[in-house]
């Protein structure tokens, strides 16, 4: 079975510039998460959904983020206009809506902000 | 506000010996702990989890502890192997949010 899938692996982007990042949830599984890694802060929660709706994006920077998950195969996490500082590991993550642990992770995009 | 914290950003273990990993929280309301391991350029993956109503689950070479009263856990790696070398991360849900929230991480190295 594909795990979660997610594109593209490696962004390098100058300041300014938009970013878009996507992310294919494993089959069947209802929840999605968008997680940043740096090495201040471990793994942040940006914002999840359930069934496509968005639950919580309390963990969302700032305006500049943006999160769509069109139907329950796809979802995109935006950054308008980039920063270096929104330079980091993302990640994204599924799982079935009533399991309360195991999240199933993608490999992350490394995206760099010059 | 960081409500998961791992104190220790890297440890460094001899092989063969015990590692072990520490990770504390100051939300009472969580109720349930994962520990997931990620190697480089790789997701994490989950390792072993605990519920509140437990202090120790045990898988193989692998112990999570939890001590409620501290809000703490741990993780027990015996006996530790190369293979184990990569950072670990802590997280813990409060299952009526239903999110987990992660820990900053600690790069566990297992010398020959």
């Amino acid at each position: 079975d594909a795990g979660v899938i997610q594109s593209p692996r490696h962004e390098v982007t100058e300041m300014g510039q938009e970013v878009t990042l996507r992310c294919k949830p494993i089959s069947g599984h209802n929840s999605l998460f968008w997680y940043r890694q740096t090495m201040m802060r471990g793994l942040e929660l940006l914002i999840y959904f359930n069934n496509n709706v968005p639950i919580d994006d309390s963990g969302m920077p700032e305006d500049r983020f943006s999160a769509k998950m069109p139907n329950a195969s796809f979802s995109t996490l935006k950054i308008q206009p980039s920063e270096p500082r929104d330079s980091a590991v993302y990640f994204c993550a599924s799982r079935t809506y009533t399991n309360t642990g195991e999240l199933f992770f993608g490999e992350g995009s490394r995206l760099t902000v010059l | 506000d960081q409500q998961v914290k791992q104190n220790s950003p890297s440890l460094s273990v001899q092989e063969g010996r015990i590692s072990i990993l520490n990770c504390d929280y100051t939300n009472s309301m969580f109720d349930y702990f994962l520990w997931y391991k990620k190697y480089p350029a790789e997701g994490p993956t989950f390792l072993i989890s605990i519920s509140s109503i437990k202090d120790k689950n045990e898988d193989g070479r692998f112990t999570v502890f939890l001590n409620k009263s501290a809000k703490h856990l741990s993780l027990h790696i015996v006996p530790s192997q190369p293979g184990d070398s990569a950072v670990y991360f802590c997280a813990a849900s409060d299952q009526g949010a239903q999110k987990l929230v992660f820990g900053q991480g600690t790069r566990l190295t297992i010398n020959p």
